[in-house]
Parts: C-alpha cells; sequence; structure tokens
C-alpha cells in the first residue's frame, strides 16, 4: 500500500525555466513533508521541507507547497539548472520516526 | 566529519549465506535507519532505531534484524538470503526532521 505516490517517472525541462514535481499521499495524519535529491550511486539528500501547518517553504530556487486539503504537496524549482538533473523523492512522516517515500521523479534539465 | 558511513559498497552472496551490512554514524544522532531500494521503487524502511538499545520494525522487516548496542552503530543482519533480498540498501540517521543518508549497499542474492 503505497501512502506517498509521484505519479510522473520522468519529467523534462529546459534550463532556465520552472521545474514542478508532484507528490500526493493518502494518510490525513501525515504531518512532515520533505524532499530529497537523489543522484546515481549515491545516497539521497535533504533538499527542503515543510511542516503540516505551513502552507508553502521556499530555500533559495526550491518551494514546496502543501494542499492539505487535496493531500497533495510540490516542490518548484526556478530557475532550473542542469545540475538539477536528478531523481528526486518526496517523503513524509506523522510520528517522526518513520518516514514514507514515493517511488521517485527523474528530472533532466536541458541546456 | 565522515556523516553516515556503510559497507560493503557492493556484495554477491549465494542462495542461504548470511551477512551484516554495517552502518556508522557520526553525529551523535540518536535516530537510525536501514532502507532498501527496488528498481524504480522508493525507499521501503525495514528497520528503525530511536536510540542506543531500541529497535522497531518498520515496513518490511522480514528477512532482517537489527541490533543497536551504541548510538554509532547499526548493523542490518540479513540471515539466509534469497533472492527477493537482491536490492539496494540505506542506512540513515537524524537528529530530527530530515535525514542523512549513507551512500549505500548494494546487494545481489544469486
Amino acid at each position: 500500500d503505497q501512502q506517498v505516490k509521484q505519479n510522473s517517472p520522468s519529467l523534462s525541462v529546459q534550463e532556465g525555466r520552472i521545474s514542478i514535481l508532484n507528490c500526493d499521499y493518502t494518510n490525513s495524519m501525515f504531518d512532515y513533508f520533505l524532499w530529497y535529491k537523489k543522484y546515481p550511486a549515491e545516497g539521497p539528500t535533504f533538499l527542503i521541507s515543510i511542516s503540516s501547518i505551513k502552507d508553502k517553504n521556499e530555500d533559495g530556487r526550491f518551494t514546496v507547497f502543501l494542499n492539505k486539503s487535496a493531500k497533495h504537496l510540490s516542490l518548484h524549482i526556478v530557475p532550473s539548472q542542469p545540475g538539477d538533473s536528478a531523481v528526486y523523492f518526496c517523503a513524509a512522516s506523522n510520528t517522526g520516526n518513520q518516514f514514507y517515500f514515493g517511488t521517485g521523479t527523474s528530472l533532466t534539465v536541458i541546456p | 566529519n565522515a556523516g553516515v558511513t556503510q559497507t560493503p559498497k557492493f556484495r554477491i552472496l549465494k542462495i542461504g549465506q548470511s551477512m551484516t551490512l554495517q552502518c556508522t554514524q557520526d553525529m551523535n544522532h540518536n535516530y537510525m535507519y536501514w532502507y532498501r531500494q527496488d528498481p524504480g521503487m522508493g525507499l521501503k524502511l525495514i528497520y528503525y532505531s530511536v536510540g542506543a538499545g531500541i529497535t522497531d520494525k518498520g515496513e518490511v522487516p522480514n528477512g532482517y534484524n537489527v541490533s543497536r548496542s551504541t548510538t554509532e552503530d547499526f548493523p542490518l543482519r540479513l540471515e539466509l538470503a534469497a533472492p527477493s533480498q537482491t536490492s539496494v540498501y540505506f542506512c540513515a540517521s537524524s537528529a530530527l526532521g530530515e535525514q542523512f543518508f549513507g551512500p549505500g549497499t548494494r546487494l545481489t542474492v544469486l
């Protein structure tokens, strides 16, 4: 039972444009959400997070939006750069102990 | 400050063999985790620990065991390896919130 879903396995964007990665979840008890970035042959690295008490969090080029009523979050990358090409995972937690990950979206930024 | 280290990086096991995947963190984090990632899938939690001496099952614990005798180390034991355990294994640690991941161990069971 996949509680966190990323329905787009891949996304291609031109350099300089906006990348929007989407994530849906089913468990309304989730209260903390994170995005991770993963390069091949490396472990995931933390990118940005958001608590359920907020609907937006911004860090430089990265912004995460949370829509609790729709159980949906998205990651916006503006402007996209070739170095952003990686697999992006969203994750969710309801206890702070266990994290549930989506299946990932492979982003390719075309120069 | 090495962060989270995992050994070995690669391993091939025969069916029925056993092995221990090592994980060490030097950030004094209380929380540690083991995940597996199968091709095209997200990370699935195998076991986690909230502190030395305390471990708990995640989503997919069958076929694995863990121990947490120190804050730094969180080894994952595979007993009687099966082809279904072919995967990439990631160890992670956290204080609370974001997790720091190791580079992974690629395990193949033939």
